[in-house]
């Protein structure tokens, strides 16, 4: 099955710095990878995703690549703020399981004022 | 937009006891229905897929006699924690596709502690 890893487990930036979080997948299969942000205890928001047919896609201060050949992809998060503190994790969705998500080990990121 | 409602948010169980957790689908209909358990500061891991009309698929590992799934309906699917042990305490969110392939929509997750 496809597995999904990701890195760093913890990040800590200074308020107006960037932010990389990177993952990795095994499954050439893969055609969708999206990226989701999880707050303590709740459930996790969708923040920005990509397909497989394109190799970057952006949303404000949000961006993401992927590289196919490589198998990874990477958020960006752009002149941060302390309300991007939270939990962060890729997916990838593997085109012949029906859709499920295979979520990577999750990034704490601290904003720090 | 597309919404899963569930319930319960928290419940605390004595251990042998079952826990029943459900997730419904308010404006959409959810043939399809995954399970993920997340425990503190992990990521989330997929449990089960259940299909309206039909058994669920189980992921390795995972023990179908102790988590129960059933989707009875296009918009019910219920998880139930049989026998449960304070080792089942964890983060428990279900999650619906909404669109033909790639939108997806969680539910509020169920915190459940097994003392």
């Amino acid at each position: 099955g496809e597995n999904v890893e990701q890195h760093p487990s913890t990040l800590s930036v200074q308020e107006g710095d960037s932010a990389v979080i990177k993952c990795t997948y095994s499954d050439s299969a893969s055609n969708y990878f999206p990226w989701y942000k999880q707050e303590l205890g709740k459930r996790p928001q969708l923040i920005i995703d990509i397909r497989s047919n394109v190799g970057e896609k952006k949303d404000q201060r949000i961006a993401v690549t992927l590289n196919k050949t490589a198998k990874h992809f990477s958020l960006h998060i752009t002149e941060t703020q302390p309300e991007d503190s939270a939990v962060y994790f890729c997916a990838a969705s593997p085109r012949n399981t029906g859709n499920q998500f295979y979520f990577g080990t999750g990034t704490s990121l601290t904003v720090i004022p | 937009g597309a919404v899963v409602s569930q319930h319960p948010s928290r419940v605390i169980c004595k251990s042998g006891t079952s826990v029943k957790i459900e997730c419904r689908s308010l404006d959409f209909q959810a043939t399809t229905m995954f399970w993920y358990r997340q425990f503190p500061k992990q990521s989330l891991m997929l449990m089960a897929t259940s299909n309206e009309g039909s058994k669920a698929t189980y992921e390795q590992g995972v023990e179908k006699d102790k988590f129960l799934i059933n989707h009875a309906s296009l918009t019910l699917s219920t998880l139930t924690v049989t026998s449960a042990h304070p080792e089942d305490s964890s983060f428990y969110i279900c999650s619906a596709p909404i669109t033909l392939n790639y939108g997806y929509t969680f539910g509020s997750g169920t915190r459940l502690t097994v003392v």
